[in-house]
């Protein structure tokens, strides 16, 4: 089945770092989706991406889908304390497969 | 107003009991999912419900059966509860079926079997 390998697994910036993080899919699909998560809530899009090659910015957040349609990079820059949280790649149109997610940590 | 619901937040319950989780959607939508995210966070497709029909079923044990009294609602029942079953339960909603469209998820239900 489909899977998607995220990384890293986590981070651990400065208040102020930029912040990368990519996945990468073994199929190729026609959606790239980043989610964030907040301790005790569930997820929410950050950016929908839906062609190859797109660039996609929502604020200091941008995201990629890769020409190869099989990786996707999301970019957060000068980060702030609220960024902390889970950020999720997911693939599909109904049935989303997630990526193992990245945990942002940032030390004010 | 809140926009996807699910009750209640917390239940622990001992193993082989039943239990029912129930989720609420405000936004119109027609299609309604079921996800499970375990202790590594990982999140993982359940059930997908269209105007109360069931068009997704992944590889789910039998004890789970979810129930959709109509397009605003989907609940989880499980019966005979196993340890393993210790996870977060997240309800999502979306407009329509075809291509993506995007799921907005509830606050999810953490769920400790003992």
């Amino acid at each position: 089945g489909q899977q998607l390998n995220q990384s890293p697994q986590s981070m651990f910036i400065q208040e102020g770092e930029d912040v990368s993080m990519n996945c990468t899919s073994s199929s190729i699909f026609n959606t790239w989706l980043w989610y964030k998560q907040d301790p005790g809530e569930g997820p929410v899009l950050l950016i929908a991406l839906y062609k190859a090659g797109e660039l996609t910015s929502n604020g200091r957040l941008t995201a990629q889908f890769g020409i190869t349609r099989k990786d996707s990079f999301l970019n957060i820059s000068a980060s702030i304390p609220s960024d902390v949280g889970i950020y999720f790649c997911a693939q599909g149109a109904q049935k989303l497969v997630f990526g193992q997610g990245t945990r942002l940590t940032i030390n004010p | 107003d809140t926009a996807v619901s699910q009750t209640p937040k917390y239940l622990v319950t001992q193993m082989g009991n039943d239990k029912s989780i129930k989720c609420e959607q405000n936004l119109g939508h027609d299609t309604m999912y079921w996800y499970k995210q375990d202790s590594k966070k990982f999140l993982k497709i359940m059930f997908s419900y269209n105007n109360k029909e069931l068009i997704i079923n992944e590889t789910v044990p039998n004890r789970f059966s979810p129930k959709s009294p109509d397009k605003a609602h989907l609940n989880l029942h499980i019966n005979s509860l196993e340890l393993g079953d210790s996870a977060v339960y997240f309800c999502a909603s979306s407009s329509g079926t075809g291509g993506y469209n995007e799921q907005f998820f509830g606050p999810g239900t953490r769920l400790t079997v003992l």
